[in-house]
């Protein structure tokens, strides 16, 4: 079952535009949603992340957009530049039951390409 | 710094064989995760560890895979007769929470299994 929804698969953006990816949830309980990306042959790296009880975060370039009563949430990231090709992963996780791990569940992923 | 180090990062088992995969976390993090990234698609959650007691390894698709963490630091994901549906990129991550926090997973580059 997929929890996290992400679109589109891939996104082209001319340099200096904007890059919006979304994702939508299921699960009522996840309370943390980072942002990853990952460059061909490394391992995701964190970019941002938000909790819910905020509806907007920003850092830099990137932002994260929360919608908690749609279960949805978006990175845009501003300016974008060739250095931004990348994939990109939404990601969320939960604290589960005592003991358990606060495991990440990720979206499909988008491959971001910014044409110089 | 020293980051999360996997190794090998390239492996190439034939059907049937068993394979050892080693992740380095970082010094002096509680927390250890693999997860298993199939081409195209986001890392799947495989199994937990917070020190040396593996917490949750719910995400293991098979009694094939096994993974243990004897010290709390260097882990190793062994896969017994590996099949072909194996083959993917296994991704380890550390933090240094335990598992209820909200501390970033650092991510190592990954193994990349191909099972021929």
């Amino acid at each position: 079952q997929q929890q996290v929804k992400q679109s589109p698969q891939s996104l082209i953006v001319q340099k200096g535009g904007i890059s919006i990816i979304n994702c939508a949830y299921e699960n009522t309980a996840f309370d943390y949603f980072p942002w990853y990306q990952q460059f061909p042959g490394k391992g995701p790296a964190l970019l941002i992340a938000i909790r819910p009880d905020v509806s907007e975060k920003k850092e830099g370039r990137f932002t994260i957009s929360f919608n908690k009563s749609a279960k949805q949430f978006s990175l845009h990231i501003m300016d974008s530049q060739p250095g931004d090709s990348a994939t990109y992963f939404c990601a969320a996780s939960n604290a589960l039951s005592s003991g358990s791990a606060r495991q990440l569940t990720f979206g499909s992923g988008t491959q971001l390409t910014v044409l110089p | 710094g020293a980051g999360v180090s996997q190794s090998p990062r390239y492996k190439v088992a034939k059907r049937g064989q068993d394979v050892a995969l080693r992740c380095d976390p970082i010094s002096g993090h509680v927390s250890l995760f693999w997860y298993q990234q199939a081409l195209g698609q986001g890392p799947e959650f495989l199994t937990y560890f917070q020190n040396e007691a593996q917490l949750d390894k719910s995400g293991l698709p098979s009694d094939r895979f096994f993974a243990e963490r004897p010290e709390g630091s260097v882990s190793t994901l062994k896969i017994q007769r590996t099949q072909q549906e194996d083959s993917a990129v296994y991704l380890c991550a550390s933090s240094f929470q335990g598992a209820l926090g909200y501390s970033e997973q650092f991510f190592g580059p990954g193994t990349r299994l191909t099972v021929l």
